[in-house]
């Protein structure tokens, strides 16, 4: 149980283009979902946290317009890069926690790595 | 805001126990989580404390002393698939954000 999955898992695009990432939760609900960022040999750092029917909220740092995000149903969040450049390329992962779970647990997504040429 | 601690890096060989540190800083404290990470793939959960005291899952174990703000993950028996970068987390805020630390590379030699 608790499987997070992500689509695409790569993804070469132009700069200047938009990319949309899926997250869903394949046998849970997920009233919240997360948005990580991984660069290379770092730390996964929190973008944003996705609530489903509401705006997500974003860290500090994070630009809202940039990166859109949509929680659209209990099991689905998308992730949309818009007019990608060169320095958005990185690893993002998504994250859901089942919440019924005495652990508050968050389960990963296997990531999507994007690269702007 | 919050911050974690924990070594950078830790080798040992095949068949060995390690322990890897980790101490933190943070308001609005819920849990200390560790994730292992391998090389081009994404986290995977391996424990969670919410309570002080020891949790054990298999060759794995972790601690949390949170009067200390302190805690660690212990590996037993160690493989070489366990070569891999070890996160610990807290859980805090009104939506249980995860803050990661930097990351352990651990690395088990034959």
């Amino acid at each position: 149980g608790a499987v997070v999955s992500q689509h695409p898992s790569w993804v070469i695009c132009k700069s200047g283009t938009s990319v949309k990432i899926e997250c869903r939760s394949l046998d849970f609900q997920a009233t919240t979902m997360f948005w990580y960022r991984q660069f290379p040999k770092q730390s996964l750092m929190l973008m944003a946290t996705s609530n489903e029917g509401s705006k997500a909220t974003y860290e500090q740092g994070v630009e809202k317009d940039k990166f859109l995000i949509n929680h659209a149903s209990l099991t689905l969040s998308t992730l949309t890069v818009t007019s990608a450049h060169p320095e958005d390329s990185s690893f993002y992962i998504c994250s859901a926690e089942p919440g019924h779970q005495f652990q508050e647990t968050q389960y990963f997504g296997p990531g999507t790595r994007l690269l702007v040429l | 805001g919050q911050s974690l601690e924990q070594p950078s890096e830790v080798t040992a060989v095949e068949g060995a126990i390690v322990q890897i540190n980790c101490t933190y800083q943070t308001s609005g404290f819920y849990g200390l989580s560790w994730y292992q990470q391998h090389d081009g793939g994404a986290p995977t959960f391996l424990s969670y404390n919410a309570l002080d005291g020891l949790e054990e899952t298999g060759r794995f174990s972790s601690f949390l002393s949170r009067s200390d703000s302190y805690g660690y993950l212990l590996l037993q028996e160690l493989q070489m698939k366990d070569s891999a970068s070890y996160f610990c987390a807290v859980s805090s805020g009104s939506a249980r954000q995860l803050t990661f630390g930097s990351g352990t590379q651990l690395t088990v030699l034959p």
